[in-house]
């Protein structure tokens, strides 16, 4: 199984930048690093995903390292409703890690 | 529907009991995939069907768990003689076709409590 490693939890300010590290080093060259984030009492809900390049989209930034063995997930400014628990998943695992719980403090 | 519907939503049962879970993907998306979750812990991978076959059930944790989606969309997660740890959120997700740039969309999930 690929093995994901990520900081339990992490506190960041309201409208402050957000760096959410993972540690994914037996993935696959083929396999897409995925993130998602699950607010209380809801299923998980798609983040953004990518292979080499960085990503951007509306919610966030994905940073892939260049040996693929890490990314970063990259929250430019967050808010309160940020505050949830994310995670990465190199998808052909389909495996979930722990994750990484964000607070984020008005 | 607009998204990955699953019922019911609570169900309690008491230990022994036989009970299903539902789960309606989005329609036409072939990839669909089992999971639970414990109260503090990420989700548990389960199974994973690409239509009407389980392409890995690896996460089963037992021979009490069943699942089957006999025409391709709705799949039925079964559970045998429930026991108290069986307790958990059952999530199901489901992809357009499971390659892996799709992303996953995920049900609300059923919480399931064996007493």
């Amino acid at each position: 199984d690929a093995k994901t490693t990520q900081p339990n939890s992490m506190e960041s300010n309201e409208e402050e930048p957000v760096h959410l590290p993972c540690n994914h080093s037996t993935i696959s060259g083929t396999d897409y690093i995925h993130w998602y984030r699950q607010l209380p009492s809801q299923g998980p809900e798609y983040v953004i995903h990518g292979l080499t390049s960085n990503v951007n989209n509306r919610m966030a930034s994905l940073a892939i390292a260049e040996d693929r063995k890490s990314s970063t997930l990259i929250l430019h400014r967050a808010t309160l409703r940020d505050a949830a628990v994310y995670y990465c998943l190199p998808i052909l695992d389909m495996r979930f890690g722990a994750g990484t719980r964000l607070t984020v403090k008005p | 529907g607009a998204g990955v519907s699953q019922t019911p939503s609570n169900k309690v049962t008491e230990k022994g009991k036989y009970v299903e879970l539902r789960c309606d993907p989005i329609s036409g998306h072939t990839a669909l995939y089992w999971y639970r979750q414990s109260l503090g812990q990420g989700p548990e991978f389960l199974i994973y069907f690409q239509g009407t076959g389980a392409a890995d059930d690896s996460g089963l944790p037992n021979d009490r768990f069943f699942a089957v989606r006999p025409e391709g969309s709705v799949s039925t997660l079964k559970i045998q003689r429930t026991e108290r740890g069986d307790s958990a959120v059952y999530l199901c997700a489901s992809s357009q076709t499971g390659a892996t740039n799709e992303k996953l969309f995920f049900g609300s999930g059923t919480q399931l409590s064996v007493l």
